[in-house]
């Protein structure tokens, strides 16, 4: 367990819906990362917060948009769903921005229909 | 910015028998590396990783991995496979600079430990 809790673990939805995903970083860990996991395109970086500002941005598309709460969890939004958004969402954690060790969360399975 | 390639995407291997995952890297500045294992259905969990020092890094399951500035490798072996090893690999790489946050992954390397 590597103490990064991400809420819900699946979620079915239909195109064109909308659905927030939530990340619970490890106690202490100010910094938290997204990633999408797709059979073509692999583990890719999303967006990443610390402390509550957006830090680096990475593949993430205009229709998502994420963001980080005074509690330090985090939001993933996902607007206008597409087939091709289904994949497992993973959030990670780490002490400070610039840091070695990312600890992941198990995920969140999306699947649009 | 950086990419990995991890060559094989799928390995099989017998019980107890040897086995190397190979990773190779670009990148224009200095590196961090990292081996990730996804178990089914579960999260990564980080392996071993590479900051300095020491270019052969090993982990608490008996994987080690050596850094190869020169061949711009970060390859993971085992002398002896269990059954319990059965996953997907994942090779990261980030920069060692500043203002450099994520990592970049690997296409993930599948493990299959045969009986």
């Amino acid at each position: 367990d590597s103490g990064v809790t991400q809420t819900p673990k699946h979620l079915i939805t239909a195109t064109g819906q909308r659905v927030t995903l939530r990340c619970s970083p490890r106690s202490g860990d100010l910094s938290v990362y997204w990633y999408q996991q797709s059979l073509d395109q692999g583990l890719q970086f999303l967006i990443q917060y610390y402390n509550g500002e957006e830090r680096a941005k990475g593949n993430i598309l205009e229709r998502f948009s994420a963001q980080q709460f005074p509690d330090l969890h985090s939001e993933l939004n996902l607007s206008s769903l597409e087939l091709g958004d289904s994949a497992l969402y993973f959030c990670a954690s780490s002490p400070r921005p610039v840091v070695d060790t990312q600890y992941f969360g198990p995920g969140t399975r999306l699947t649009v229909l | 910015a950086q990419s990995v390639t991890q060559l094989d995407s799928q390995v099989p291997v017998f019980e107890e028998a040897p086995v190397e995952l190979r990773c190779n890297y670009s990148s224009s500045v200095s590196v961090y590396l990292f081996w990730y294992v996804q178990y089914p259905n579960q999260g990564l969990q980080l392996l071993l990783k590479y900051l300095s020092g020491s270019t052969l890094v090993e982990s608490i399951n008996g994987f080690e991995a050596e850094f190869n500035k020169s061949q711009t490798s970060f390859h993971l072996r085992k002398p002896s496979v269990h059954i319990s090893d059965t996953a997907e690999y994942f090779c990261a790489v980030k920069s060692a600079g500043a203002g450099s946050y994520q990592l970049t992954f690997g296409k993930g390397t599948k493990l299959s430990v045969i009986p």
